[in-house]
């Protein structure tokens, strides 16, 4: 079945340090891609998307490709804040109406000033 | 009330006890889901409902009992629950269940803890 790997947390940076985030994925079919991201206390909220290959999402200075070739989408960001640490998901949803997105395990991330 | 509601926000409550959780979207959203969120677990996917009509249910245990009365409102209904079902339970919408259309609008979530 369709299945969401991402790299383990937590991950600890310093203001400013470059991030990246590992997203590998497995589908039979041609998924869309998603990056979801959990605030302390709150629920998910969608960072960015990608529906086809070579895509590329990108948000909040945010971005993912969907390289199809390797099946990853990982999240990179150049410069972090201390607000941008929160727990990161990736996700997958299928095209054919099956309701079901498959969300990667998490990865917090800690931005110490 | 805009997004995704959900009420309470956090519940206490006994095993013997009986609760409603419940969820509103003012999105216009077509389908509707309950997750479960625990520490150290991945998100899983509870129930999902598709134009009030039930499409997907994950081996939940019955003492969890969903329920869509229109396409705004979700509950979860909550009986004799044990310790093991504290958790956050979220509730989501999207626009339908297609690929890109599944793109999910979450609420805040309960945080539930059973004594």
């Amino acid at each position: 079945g369709d299945s969401v790997t991402q790299m383990e947390g937590p991950v600890t940076l310093s203001e400013e340090a470059f991030l990246t985030i590992n997203c590998t994925y497995t589908a039979t079919g041609y998924p869309s891609l998603f990056w979801y991201v959990q605030y302390p206390g709150e629920g998910l909220q969608l960072l960015l998307k990608a529906t086809k290959a070579d895509d590329k999402g990108s948000n909040k200075g945010f971005e993912a490709t969907y390289r199809k070739e390797t099946t990853s989408f990982h999240l990179e960001k150049g410069s972090v804040q201390v607000s941008d640490s929160a727990v990161y998901f990736c996700a997958l949803s299928d095209n054919t109406g099956g309701f079901k997105t498959i969300f990667g395990a998490g990865t917090r991330l800690f931005v110490k000033a | 009330e805009t997004g995704v509601t959900q009420t309470p926000r956090h519940l206490v409550m006994g095993m013997t006890n009986k609760k409603s959780l419940k969820c509103e979207q003012h999105l216009g959203h077509n389908a509707m889901y309950w997750y479960k969120q625990s520490a150290k677990k991945p998100l899983e996917l509870m129930f999902v409902y598709s134009l009030e009509e039930r499409v997907e249910n994950n081996s939940v245990p019955s003492r969890f009992s969903p329920e869509c009365p229109n396409s705004s409102h979700l509950f979860l209904h909550l009986h004799t629950l044990q310790p093991e079902d504290s958790a956050l339970y979220l509730c989501a919408s999207s626009q339908d269940g297609r690929g890109t259309y599944n793109e999910q609008f979450f609420g805040p979530g309960t945080r539930l803890t059973v004594l």
